[in-house]
């Protein structure tokens, strides 16, 4: 759904090691988001960009950090992955202010 | 913060049963949007809701945007297999910057064998 490709699908890791997750979209959006989805918490927002290089904080941004360098791509990294960071990742774009998000398949990330 | 309240957590019917559930919120939003997810996927966008009052349908599936603004309900009439999945009720405020919304916990539908 509007061309947007997170990469990798699943990751497995351990306690500590840096780990980057990617989106890269399609369709031009000027807004992109990074959510995080876990049993009993539904969708929480991590970070979300409105911009090139315009990033601000979602309501779990502990941990993470995020990068837009260009319009298409949107990074999310966990500096030194603890295991409460286990969980499924899900990118989302809009294109304008009031405009549904369209998302991802998803990261399933596993931290041991 | 705000929150949606989404109901029921899941449920169970018979194929060929129509389906209600609905979002309720103490805050007012100016959008209402209903996303199903399957195994292994994203969220799909299934209607979106931008006027209060307004009734929108999508094929079996009809959602209504509450007239008071803080809730909205998805109707899907005459159920079939592939109905199965996780439904999720979403907001956005006037006072929300660059088109965030709030998630409701989701419903689980399943279907009686």
């Amino acid at each position: 759904d509007a061309g947007i490709t997170q990469s990798p699908r699943h990751k497995v890791t351990e306690t500590g090691t840096p780990v980057t997750l990617r989106c890269h979209q399609t369709e031009n959006h000027r807004y992109m988001y990074w959510y995080r989805q876990d049993p009993g918490h539904g969708l929480r927002l991590i970070h979300y960009s409105y911009g090139v290089k315009d990033t601000d904080k979602g309501e779990v941004s502990d941990g993470y950090s995020v990068s837009r360098s260009k319009t298409e791509d949107f990074l999310l990294t966990l500096e030194s992955a603890t295991s409460s960071q286990t969980s499924v990742y899900f990118c989302a774009t809009s294109g304008g202010q009031g405009q549904p998000q369209h998302f991802g398949d998803g990261t399933r990330l596993s931290i041991l | 913060g705000q929150q949606l309240n989404q109901s029921p957590q899941s449920m169970f019917i018979q194929e060929g049963e129509d389906v209600s559930m609905n979002c309720t919120s103490s805050s007012i939003f100016n959008t209402w949007l209903w996303y199903k997810q399957d195994p292994g996927e994203g969220p799909v966008l299934l209607i979106a809701l931008y006027k209060a009052g307004e009734l929108t349908s999508n094929g079996r599936l009809t959602a209504q945007f509450g007239i008071t603004r803080k809730d909205s309900f998805l109707n899907i009439s005459a159920s079939i297999p592939s109905d199965v999945g996780i439904y999720f009720c979403a907001g956005q405020s006037s006072s929300s910057s660059a088109s965030k919304i709030i998630f409701g916990s989701g419903t689980r539908l399943s279907i009686r064998p």
